[in-house]
């Protein structure tokens, strides 16, 4: 069976923190993709990044960066010098099979405070 | 980028209406989409998966007769709440898998359905 677990289930932060959220999966398949969503207030799910199995490189894109690592089953994500507008709720997902059913963490709700 | 487009984002309705809800891929072809549940403060639970022409694959837990879902074509699926009752009320969010790639999912602005 796929999982995911966001143990941490809210953060709160003041601007221009670094804040990690954590993400840890299960899955038996060997072919996998795993995912980073944002859902701020108004409830649409904006798409962050999208990794697969077979690549560890980690990835920065501007203040965003991920830390993926087989060996532990993690794909963390972290904002640097957060802002205000990084609050939202954070999904990490798993993605596996030819059917491609996406199993969602319970999310992170993130707040920054000015 | 390829867009998922759900119609209408907000529906109120009264206790034992049916309520429709459409997710269009704009600008690719889906073969399968996937509707997923979500409740407030809670994470999305997906519901179901329907592919095109086909009748839809539906999660446990999830009555068939109570959430119709339709892939008449391959930019349309329709979620049919039938009979909705205030427990029924939630936010509803659609992805459609562009068909050739692996991994190539979309998502659509959601749907929040109120029944009162």
């Amino acid at each position: 069976a796929q999982k995911v677990t966001q143990a941490q289930t809210e953060i709160s932060v003041v601007e221009k923190e670094d804040v990690t959220l954590d993400c840890v999966y299960e899955t038996r398949d060997t072919t996998y993709y795993l995912f980073w969503y944002k859902q701020p207030p108004s409830g649409e799910l904006v798409f962050l990044i999208r990794r697969n199995s077979f690549d560890e490189q980690n990835e920065i894109s501007g203040r965003y960066s991920w830390n993926f690592q087989k060996s532990t089953s993690s794909f963390n994500f972290t904002i640097t010098a957060s802002q205000v507008v990084d609050s939202a709720v954070y999904f990490c997902a798993l993605l596996t099979g030819a059917n491609s059913k996406l199993t969602f963490g319970k999310g992170i709700t993130l707040s920054v405070r000015p | 980028g390829a867009v998922v487009s759900q119609h209408p984002s907000r529906v109120i309705c009264k206790s034992g209406t049916s309520v429709k809800i459409e997710c269009r891929s704009l600008d690719f072809q889906a073969t399968t989409m996937f509707w997923y549940r979500q409740f407030p403060k809670q994470s999305l639970m997906l519901m179901a998966t329907s592919n095109e022409g086909s009748k839809a694959t539906y999660e446990q837990g999830v009555e068939k007769d109570k959430f119709l879902i339709n892939h008449a074509s391959l930019t349309l699926s329709t979620l049919t709440v039938t009979s909705a009752h205030p427990e029924d009320s939630s936010f509803y969010i659609c992805s459609a898998r562009k068909t050739s790639r692996a991994g190539e999912l979309f998502f659509g602005e959601g749907s929040r359905l109120t029944v009162l």
